[in-house]
């Protein structure tokens, strides 16, 4: 059974950093791409990040840019997000995604949609 | 960015009844090549994580229900809801996998009148 389990969210304030992680299992994490996808309280879905399942092609959202980087260790079945200079608008569920399995010749952006999420982890961003 | 647009933003049904949910996107998401439109629906209940019920706008997740059914090609989407049971009350999104950054819908709640 595929499971994602996200940790290190928190309470932070404005321009303070905070890493969350995503430990997953029950499948071969290396193979797959993963997400980020944000919930701010009471809103819809955001996409945040994407990696590759080699971690050598990373995408980002606008509004995260240059103030969040996604890694992920292969060898610790583990996915990353370190959030640097983090503004009150950042304040949200935070869920990792495992994508769905989309062949190559048919993924046109390197990633896919979530098929598979983590229960989330909190990140409140407030003085 | 693709903008993704649904509608109604909420709807309240009876139990048994069908719901349709409308999706429409800002530019079209069917990839030719392929003949394939790269939309997902999600369902979110209270306290949840999404959950993927659609993909290829109209293929079914394993082990979703078939009253749920997604239809549509370019840029008009659909999901329906056959018969509508107490436990589908949520919210559903859809998603384009068209192009990045990855979109969504801004959701659709279900509830039971």
């Amino acid at each position: 059974e595929v499971q994602l389990l996200e940790s290190g969210g928190g309470l932070v304030q404005p321009g303070g950093s905070l890493r969350l992680s995503c430990a997953a299992s029950g499948f071969t994490f290396g193979s797959y791409a993963m997400n980020w996808v944000r919930q701010a309280p009471g809103k819809g879905l955001q996409w945040v990040s994407g990696i590759s399942g080699s971690g050598s092609s990373t995408y980002y959202a606008d509004s995260v840019k240059g103030r969040f980087t996604i890694s992920r260790d292969n060898s610790k079945n583990t996915l990353y997000l370190q959030m640097n200079s983090l503004r009150a608008e950042d304040t949200a569920v935070y869920y990792c995604g495992k994508d769905l399995d989309i062949p190559y010749y048919e993924n046109l952006i390197g990633y896919g949609p979530p098929r598979t999420w983590g229960q989330g982890t909190l990140v409140t961003v407030s003085s | 960015d693709i903008v993704m647009t649904q509608s109604p933003d909420s709807l309240a049904l009876s139990l048994g009844e069908r719901a349709t949910i409308h999706c429409k996107s800002s530019q079209s998401v069917l990839y030719r090549s392929n003949n394939k439109n790269y939309l997902t629906w999600y369902q979110q209940k209270p306290g949840q994580p999404p959950k993927l019920l659609i993909y290829w706008a109209s293929t079914r997740e394993s082990g979703v229900p078939d009253r749920f059914s997604g239809s549509g090609s370019g840029t008009d989407f659909t999901l329906t809801i056959s018969s509508l049971q107490a436990e589908d009350v949520a919210v559903y999104y859809c998603q384009q996998y068209y192009s990045t950054p990855v979109t969504f819908g801004q959701g659709t709640k279900v509830e039971i009148e």
